[in-house]
Formats: structure tokens, sequence, C-alpha cells
């Protein structure tokens, strides 16, 4: 088992529509979770990080942890164009390494 | 914000040769910073955890004595492939935690080896 899977895509979605996106991890002791966006050819840039379980949001983005089922998930309301990129789910594990997802490659069509 | 400065961005070398990538935390003190190889289409892999002052932490399956890492102040940590490959060919990120900005990354070193 990988530790830290992420749904496959490439996921589509249309303007303004929701897009979700899903990480699962293996370490139950883990506390820290991020969600990184990558566009082509170039560095990760931090959306969200989320420490507690619930729901944390940042203007569009919501962040979902469910630490019992070793799930988070990132919300995407009123999608845009330009977040078209790839989403790279990042666990921090409880032995200290951040371990990145294969990421999820999203396309919002206009 | 914080930022993690990466140099060079890119860099073409040949084949036996061997290249420095440099990360520097310009506005804040960095004890850890981790190395990460990125293959097209591919999530980034942690190739090495870099502590100040001491030797690095290596990933399983990553050669320590081809990727030489230094970490010899809070603020600079560096990279050398050495007798670079064409397989060797990647982007190699670095990053660095700052507090509540989380996980901080270099802009990336796009390494060609030719």
């Amino acid at each position: 088992q990988k530790e830290v899977e992420q749904n496959s895509g490439p996921l589509s979605v249309p303007e303004g529509a929701i897009a979700s996106l899903n990480c699962t991890y293996s370490d139950r002791g883990s506390q820290s979770f991020f969600w990184y966006r990558q566009y082509s050819g170039k560095s990760p840039e931090l959306i969200m990080f989320i420490y507690s379980n619930g729901d944390k949001e940042d203007g569009r983005f919501t962040a979902q942890l469910n630490k019992a089922s070793q799930y988070v998930s990132l919300l995407i309301r009123d999608s845009q164009p330009s977040d078209s990129a790839t989403y790279l789910c990042a666990v921090k594990t409880s032995y200290d390494k951040v371990i990145f997802g294969p990421g999820t490659s999203l396309s919002v069509i206009p | 914000g914080a930022v993690v400065s990466q140099h060079p961005s890119w860099v073409i070398c040949k084949s036996g040769t061997s290249v420095k990538i440099e990360c520097r935390s310009l506005d804040f003190q960095a004890t850890t910073m981790f190395w990460y190889r990125q293959f097209p289409k591919q999530s980034l892999m942690l190739m090495a955890t870099s502590n100040e002052g001491s030797k690095a932490t290596y990933e399983q399956g990553v050669e320590k004595d081809k990727f030489l890492i230094n970490h010899a102040s809070l603020t600079l940590s560096t990279l050398t492939v050495t007798s670079a490959h064409p397989e060797d060919s990647s982007f190699y990120i670095c990053s660095a935690l700052r507090d509540y900005y989380g996980y901080t990354f270099g802009s990336g070193t796009r390494l060609t080896v030719v």
C-alpha cells in the first residue's frame, strides 16, 4: 500500500462547478496535511494545510480531514480555468517526513 | 511569506560532471530542509532530509555518495549531483518548514545531463 494515495485523474469540471479532490494516507499517526497546486514545469505552491478533524475554509477552497478514516479532501468552489493544474496531497508522517501523493490533474472547462 | 530561493533554475551539463544546486531560506532560519526529485508526470519523491550541522538522512534507494548534501548554515543547503548521467536528468526541488506557512518550496532546478 502506498503511503499517500489520491483519486486518479484527470478530473474535468465545468467552470463554476465544485471540484472535489480526495486523498487517503496509511500512517495513522500522521498529524499534518497539506494541499499543493502545481502548474506544469513549476514548483508546488501551498494552498491549504489542516491539522484538526473537520473543515477548514479559505476563500473558494475547503479542506476536510477525517483522521479516523485517514482521509483528507479538497473542495474547490466556483472552479475557474486558472484552477487547472495538478493538485498534490502531502502528509507529514509520524516519523517527520513529508510524503506526497501522486497528484490529481484537474481541468476546468470554460 | 516565507521564501526559499533555489538556483540555478535550470542547468545543462555533460555526462560525468558534477552539478551543485543551492537552496537558501531568505527570511527565516531553516533547521531542516528536504530535497525532492520529480520526473515528468510523476509526483515528488523525497530524496533526503538535510539537517543543519549534521549528516543528511537519505531515503532508501538514494545513493548518498552520488547526491551529496551539505547544510552548513541555518539558511543554506546544497545538493551536489556527482558524476551526473542522463538518467539523473530531473526536476530537483528543495523545501523547508516555516511556522504557519507550512512547507515552502524553492522554485526548482531542471537538470539535463547530455
